[in-house]
């Protein structure tokens, strides 16, 4: 079965400071893999997937994440991280036929000033 | 485009009490979810419908939750009785096919069990 390790529970980064949010997954095949995230109160919003070729995959608000098979890792990344950035990160995996969604328990990331 | 689309934002029942949600997905979109978010947790698919038929209900409580999408689009979720446990955000989201897909999500039912 497939599953998601998002170890980091709550975060606090500086405004301007560089972020990493950690995800580990596991899942037989290649995996179709997730970040979303979610403001207090709304939705989840897809913040970049990855489905196969390149590895640094570019998604919206200027985030990242590079897939690493060897280390089964998914992290996203932010050079510099701005307060509305502040919000909850939940990383997803995927089967590639069904589309069933797991997603890790969530990252809370506070941003100070 | 318009988004997944929920009513209502927020319900308060009480636990026996019965509760229906509804979505409208995104126009043109053929697999809808519905997913149940506790508390300090990422959501659980609880139910997956590709047009107006049935994927994956393996997480569906089926002696209390039902769930239909008639005409493959509006969809609703129902509890009959409630438990305190239900208390969560139900969020409703849609992709335009299977197969990996990105999912939409709408901004969930807030459902509270006194």
């Amino acid at each position: 079965a497939q599953s998601v390790t998002q170890p980091d529970i709550h975060i606090t980064v500086s405004e301007g400071a560089s972020l990493e949010l950690r995800c580990n997954y596991s899942y037989g095949a290649t995996p179709y893999l997730f970040w979303y995230v979610q403001s207090p109160g709304q939705g989840l919003q897809l913040l970049l997937k990855y489905f196969s070729g390149d590895t640094l995959v570019q998604g919206i608000k200027g985030f990242e994440a590079e897939f690493k098979r060897s280390q089964s890792s998914f992290n996203l990344r932010k050079p510099s991280v701005h307060w509305s950035d502040a919000a909850e990160y939940f990383c997803a995996v995927a089967s590639g036929t069904a589309s069933k969604l797991t997603f890790g328990t969530g990252t809370r990331l506070q941003v100070t000033l | 485009e318009a988004g997944v689309a929920q009513s209502p934002r927020y319900k308060i029942i009480e636990k026996r009490q019965s509760v229906a949600f509804w979505c409208n997905p995104i126009s043109g979109h053929a697999t809808l979810y519905w997913y149940q978010q506790i508390l300090g947790q990422g959501p659980k698919l609880l139910i997956q419908f590709q047009n107006n038929g049935v994927v994956d209900d393996s997480q569906l409580p089926k002696d209390r939750f039902s769930a239909e999408r008639l005409k493959g689009v509006d969809s609703t979720l129902k509890i009959q009785p409630a438990k305190l446990e239900d208390s969560a955000v139900y969020l409703c989201a849609s992709s335009l096919n299977i197969g990996g897909q990105p999912q939409h999500f709408g901004d969930g039912t807030r459902l509270s069990i006194l």
